[in-house]
């Protein structure tokens, strides 16, 4: 079975400028995941989508970050404008529902804002 | 607001020592607890607890989870080089089971 997909895995910008990370969940995962993870942290959940619709999204900068996933399927997250804070480690997760499923992450985008 | 401690957050010990990792947590609505390893890439999973006192135990890998004292601990039994790496604790919290994640345990086995 493929695991989670993300692209890039790096990904080296400098601030004001925009940056998009891509994510494929596990076949037939309805639940996605995208969390920030700051170096020497533990992850923080960003946005939580169920299909194509948004369960949680309370902890998303909404001014600058936004996260669509249009089909149900594969999703995208986007910084803009990219601010130094920004450097993280851009994970993303899915699981078959929000119902007490397990969670499985995928590589994570490596970011660092300059 | 929902927080997760892990304790310690680094340890360094010696191949064939046995360590035990702490979380604990001050959540509103748990549902479940969870560990994860994570090298230098995504974090990977072993163990969900949801049950008080019920051993959950893979190969030399083993966690309890305490309700009512609001802890879990991980052990690690003779240890190897490959079990370095940085150890999760995440707690899921509400209906959506959003977790929330501790810091981490930097763990460090040298030979």
């Amino acid at each position: 079975e493929a695991g989670v997909a993300q692209s890039p895995r790096y990904k080296i910008i400098e601030k004001r400028q925009s940056v998009a990370f891509w994510c494929n969940p596990i076949s037939g995962h309805a639940t996605l995941y995208w969390y920030q993870q700051i170096l020497g942290q533990g992850p923080k959940l960003l946005i939580q989508f169920q299909n194509n619709g948004v369960v949680d999204d309370s902890q998303l900068p909404k001014d600058r970050f936004s996260a669509e996933r249009l089909k149900g399927v594969d999703s995208t997250l986007k910084i803009q404008p990219a601010k130094l804070e920004d450097s993280a480690v851009y994970l993303c997760a899915s699981s078959l529902s929000t119902g007490g499923e397990t969670q499985y992450f995928g590589p994570g985008t490596r970011l660092l804002v300059l | 607001e929902d927080k997760v401690v892990q304790s310690p957050l680094s340890l360094v010990v010696h191949e064939g020592d046995t360590v035990t990792l702490n979380c604990s947590y001050e959540v509103t609505n748990f549902r479940s607890l969870l560990w994860y390893k994570q090298e230098k890439k995504a974090p990977t999973f072993l163990f969900m607890l949801t049950s008080s006192g019920i051993e959950k135990k893979s190969g030399r890998l083993s966690s309890i989870l305490d309700k009512k004292e609001l802890f879990s601990i991980l052990n690690i039994t003779a240890t190897q080089t490959g079990d370095s790496a940085v150890y999760l604790c995440a707690v899921g919290v509400g209906g959506a089971q959003k977790l929330v994640f501790g810091q981490g345990t930097r763990l460090t086995i040298n030979p």
